[in-house]
């Protein structure tokens, strides 16, 4: 099976501040990478898609790194409202998208 | 009504109970799967269903049955679970199994808790 890792944190972080997340998978052959953000005891949400050219939505960037098979998160200017689990998908493995177990961020007043 | 939604929220079932999970997404996807999730641990897929062909079923107890009648409806059909089967059961929907550009759409999920 193809793994998918991430560091479980949790990581506290005052608001305004800048966190970063990395993400690690093992399968070179992957071509699908996501970052969702679960709420606690909610279903996750798709944050947004991980492409080689890397990508940005607002406060929110998310880069791809082939060479060493890692995926990032960058959060700036970290809101309350920003606290939750950040799942990554590594790539799929067949028809399954392989998950992270997860990295909790709480941001501080 | 938009997304994908499950029924019930929470279920509470003992060990020789029967029961069905319901999904229904009104996304106009193509596929439709079923995710266990429990404490401390990843996402693990369960059942994927294409064009409500099953294409994939990864090594899931037989105690866990799926239906899928159309392309818009997804059922798990439980019948004598186990403790170690509490979990949050999520199903979701892609518009595609095998792109990049599709990514997984969840439901609200069911909690279940086997007594």
């Amino acid at each position: 099976r193809k793994e998918v890792e991430q560091d479980p944190g949790p990581f506290n972080v005052p608001e305004g501040a800048t966190v970063a997340f990395n993400c690690t998978y093992s399968n070179s052959a992957s071509q699908s990478f996501f970052w969702y953000r679960q709420d606690c005891r909610k279903e996750p949400k798709l944050l947004m898609s991980v492409y080689s050219s890397g990508n940005e939505d607002g406060r929110f960037t998310a880069q791809l790194n082939r060479a060493s098979q890692y995926i990032s998160l960058l959060i700036r200017d970290s809101k309350l409202s920003d606290s939750a689990t950040y799942l990554c998908v590594g790539g799929s493995d067949g028809q399954n998208f392989v998950f992270g177990p997860g990295t909790r961020l709480s941001v501080l007043p | 009504e938009t997304g994908v939604t499950q029924t019930p929220r929470h279920l509470v079932m003992g060990m020789t109970n029967k029961k069905s999970l319901k999904c229904e997404q009104h996304l106009g996807h193509n596929a439709m799967y079923w995710y266990k999730q429990s404490a401390k641990k990843p996402l693990e897929l369960m059942f994927v269903y294409n064009f409500k062909e099953q294409t994939e079923n990864n090594s899931v107890p037989s105690r866990f049955s799926p239906e899928c009648p159309n392309s818009s409806h997804l059922f798990l059909h439980l019948h004598t679970l186990q403790p170690e089967d509490s979990a949050l059961y999520l199903c979701a929907s892609s518009q595609r199994w095998d792109s990049q550009d599709s990514p997984l759409h969840f439901g609200n999920g069911t909690r279940l808790t086997v007594t």
